[in-house]
């Protein structure tokens, strides 16, 4: 059974660009959230989604952005990247969170020059 | 707002030796906690999850407890190996409403040298 995957692995990208990061959750998962990791921060909550709609979202400034599709895979979206949003973002996907906890992608490495 | 602690932060032991974890959360309000292990540059792996009805869940070497009312869990390793080397994070999620975040503490990381 595939787990969580994330592509790509390893992003470089300048200041002021954008980023695309994907996640297609195991098979049959509906619920997919984000977290940025930093050594400062540690995780942090970015959204999360369920059936294609935004259930919660972090204390992230609007430059963060996500969606679902009908078929559970998704995206996060970085707008006018700033030195600071280098981190590790990782995707957890879930069957039923109230019962069975998250699973989590091995996440894309996102650096910022 | 819900705080997770984890200490020690690092925890270096020689293999062998039996050793916990711990993690204290600010609000006992939580629907269920699960602890994770990270190994470096790695995403999570996901190493058992308590529901807050639970007081305690097991895997092979590995038993975690929660006392949800006093806001601690605790994970026990037992005859710790070097393949236990990693760090330990532990995560809650808070009931009510449409809480679906998990809150994370800053991690403990563990060293056991052969």
């Amino acid at each position: 059974k595939a787990g969580v995957t994330q592509t790509p692995r390893y992003l470089i990208k300048t200041r002021g660009q954008q980023v695309t990061l994907s996640c297609s959750p195991i098979s049959g998962h509906r619920s997919v959230s984000w977290y940025q990791q930093t050594p400062g921060q540690g995780l942090q909550f970015l959204f999360e989604y369920f059936s294609e709609t935004q259930r919660n979202k972090g204390n992230f400034p609007g430059r963060f952005s996500g969606r679902q599709f009908s078929n559970s895979r998704s995206e996060m979206n970085v707008s006018t990247l700033e030195l600071g949003d280098s981190a590790l973002y990782l995707c957890a996907s879930s069957f039923l969170p109230d019962f069975y906890g998250y699973t989590f992608g091995s996440g894309t490495r996102l650096t910022v020059v | 707002k819900q705080e997770v602690t984890q200490i020690p932060a690092a925890l270096s032991v020689p293999e062998g030796e039996n050793l916990v974890l711990n993690c204290s959360f600010t609000d006992s309000a939580i629907y269920n906690l699960q602890w994770f292990r990270q190994d470096p540059g790695k995403g999570l792996t996901s190493l058992l999850l308590i529901q807050s009805s639970q007081r305690e869940q097991t895997s092979g070497r590995l038993n975690a407890s929660l006392d949800k009312s006093s806001g601690r869990s605790t994970l026990y390793i037992a005859a710790s190996q070097p393949g236990d080397s990693a760090t330990y994070l532990c995560a809650v999620r808070n009931s009510g409403g449409s809480n679906y975040k998990l809150t994370f503490g800053k991690g403990t990381l563990l060293t056991v040298n052969p």
